[in-house]
C-alpha cells in the first residue's frame, strides 16, 4: 500500500525554466515532508523541508508547496539548471519522524 | 564535517548465507534509520534506532535485524539470503529523529546470487 505516490516517473524541462515535481500522499497523519535528489551510485540528497503548519519554504531556487486538503506537494525549481538532472525523491512521515514514507521518484532531465 | 558512511559499498551473497552491514552516522547525530531500495519500489523502510533502542521496525521478515552501539553506529544483519533481498541498502542518520532530516549514505549494494 503506497501511502506517497509520484505519480510521474519522468519529466524533461528546458534550461532555465521552471521544473515542477509532484507528490500525493494519502495519510493525513502526516505532518512533515522531505525532498531528496539522487544521482546514480549515491545516496540520496536532502534538498528541502515542510512541515504542516507551513504551506510554502524555500530555499534558493527551491520551492515546496504544501496543499493539505488535497494531500499534495510539489517542488518547483526555478531557474532549472543541467545539474538538477536527477531522481527526486518525495517523503511523509506523522508525528516523531522515526520513520518515512518515500515515493518512487521521478527522474528529471533538464535539457541544455 | 563527514557524512554518514556505509560499508562495503558492493557485495555478493549466496543465497542462504547471512551478511552485515555497517554505518557509521553524522557526527552528533543520535538517530540511525536503514532502508531498502529496490527498481520500481522507491525506499521501503526497514528499522529506526535512537539511543541503542529500536523504536520502529517496518514491515519486513525477521531475517532482517539490526543494532546500535553507544557510539551511535549501526549495523544490519540479514540472515538465510533469498534472491529477493538484492537490493540497494541505505542507511541514514538525523539529530533527533523526530522533524529532522535524514541524511543519507552511498549505500551498500547487495546482490544475492
Amino acid at each position: 500500500d503506497q501511502q506517497v505516490k509520484q505519480n510521474s516517473p519522468s519529466l524533461s524541462v528546458q534550461e532555465g525554466r521552471i521544473s515542477i515535481l509532484n507528490c500525493d500522499y494519502t495519510n493525513s497523519m502526516f505532518d512533515y515532508f522531505l525532498w531528496y535528489k539522487k544521482y546514480p551510485a549515491e545516496g540520496p540528497t536532502f534538498l528541502i523541508s515542510i512541515s504542516s503548519i507551513k504551506d510554502k519554504n524555500e530555499d534558493g531556487r527551491f520551492t515546496v508547496f504544501l496543499n493539505k486538503s488535497a494531500k499534495h506537494l510539489s517542488l518547483h525549481i526555478v531557474p532549472s539548471q543541467p545539474g538538477d538532472s536527477a531522481v527526486y525523491f518525495c517523503a511523509a512521515s506523522e508525528n516523531d519522524g522515526n520513520q518515512f514514507y518515500f515515493g518512487t521518484g521521478t527522474s528529471l532531465t533538464v535539457i541544455p | 564535517k563527514a557524512g554518514v558512511t556505509q560499508t562495503p559499498r558492493y557485495l555478493i551473497k549466496t543465497r542462504g548465507q547471512q551478511v552485515t552491514l555497517s554505518c557509521s552516522p553524522i557526527s552528533g547525530h543520535r538517530s540511525v534509520s536503514w532502508y531498502q531500495q529496490t527498481p520500481g519500489q522507491g525506499l521501503q523502510f526497514l528499522f529506526e534506532y535512537f539511543s541503542e533502542t529500536q523504536r520502529n521496525k517496518g514491515n519486513f521478515p525477521g531475517r532482517f535485524s539490526g543494532r546500535q552501539f553507544s557510539n551511535s553506529r549501526s549495523e544490519m544483519n540479514v540472515s538465510t539470503l533469498e534472491l529477493g533481498d538484492s537490493a540497494l541498502y541505505l542507511c541514514a542518520s538525523s539529530l533527533a529523529g523526530g522533524y529532522s532530516p535524514l541524511h543519507f549514505g552511498n549505500g551498500t549494494r547487495l546482490t544475492v546470487t
